[in-house]
């Protein structure tokens, strides 16, 4: 996606491992969320920065889902202790407030 | 609360002839609506969107949708089919009254489009 990569692209763990996803956007973009994509489904909201707001944490699953944003620029999204059905793409999508949203290419994440 | 329902899982079409995915919604107040393509192994590519003016929306790639208030729909449709439209085309929705919830995008599950020779 235009103006936003993440990484890693692909990670494979074990359950009860924490992982660490990133979304590294081009300046400029005040929004910034982040969308999980099951196998099946659909996206699912997770969690949205704006600017010096605090953050709208209204989708994320369980306590063992965190994320920061540091700057206003990159985003990390954390999960502790994973579980197999954590295993998903998960997406960073920013865009200016009230305007469309651009994603990035995804991290996969496969947990066994 | 907003959702949005897509209700084909996979769309047949052959290459040349016109394409419909559909697409429905529900919102409180007036809708923010966007249709997004993912390509395999691919973050979402955005196509295009209504949030005011003229029902027809254009986007990318001869793509366009009809926003229709009373039937709560804004179908995508493209007049003539190619192979290389064939993706997962995924329709979402914005309430424009949920100004404290973020802006997020409710998404439907998507429709698969093949398009065959």
């Amino acid at each position: 996606g235009a103006g936003v990569s993440q990484s890693p692209s692909n990670k494979v763990t074990e359950k009860g491992k924490d992982v660490e996803l990133r979304c590294d956007p081009i300046s400029g973009h005040t929004a910034l969320y982040w969308y999980r994509q099951s196998l099946g489904q659909g996206l699912e909201f997770l969690i949205y920065f704006q600017g010096n707001s605090a953050p709208d944490k209204s989708g994320l699953p369980s306590d063992r889902f965190s994320a920061e944003r540091t700057g206003g620029s990159v985003s990390t999204l954390t999960i502790q202790r994973t579980q197999q059905e954590d295993s998903a793409v998960y997406l960073c999508a920013v865009g200016r407030y009230q305007e469309t949203q651009y994603f990035g290419p995804g991290t996969r994440l496969l947990v066994l | 609360a907003q959702s949005v329902a897509q209700p084909e899982d996979q769309v047949n079409v052959a290459e040349g002839n016109p394409l419909t995915v559909k697409c429905t919604y529900s919102v409180s107040g007036n809708p923010y609506l966007f249709w997004y393509v993912q390509y395999p192994n691919r973050g979402l590519q955005f196509l295009l969107k209504y949030i005011t003016g003229d029902n027809l929306v254009k986007g990318s790639y001869g793509f366009e949708a009809e926003f229709n208030k009373s039937q709560t729909s804004f179908h995508l449709k493209k007049p003539s089919a190619l192979v290389s439209d064939s993706a997962l085309y995924f329709c979402a929705v914005r309430d424009s009254q949920d100004t404290g919830g973020g802006n997020k995008l409710t998404f439907g599950t998507g429709t698969q489009l093949k398009v065959e020779l």
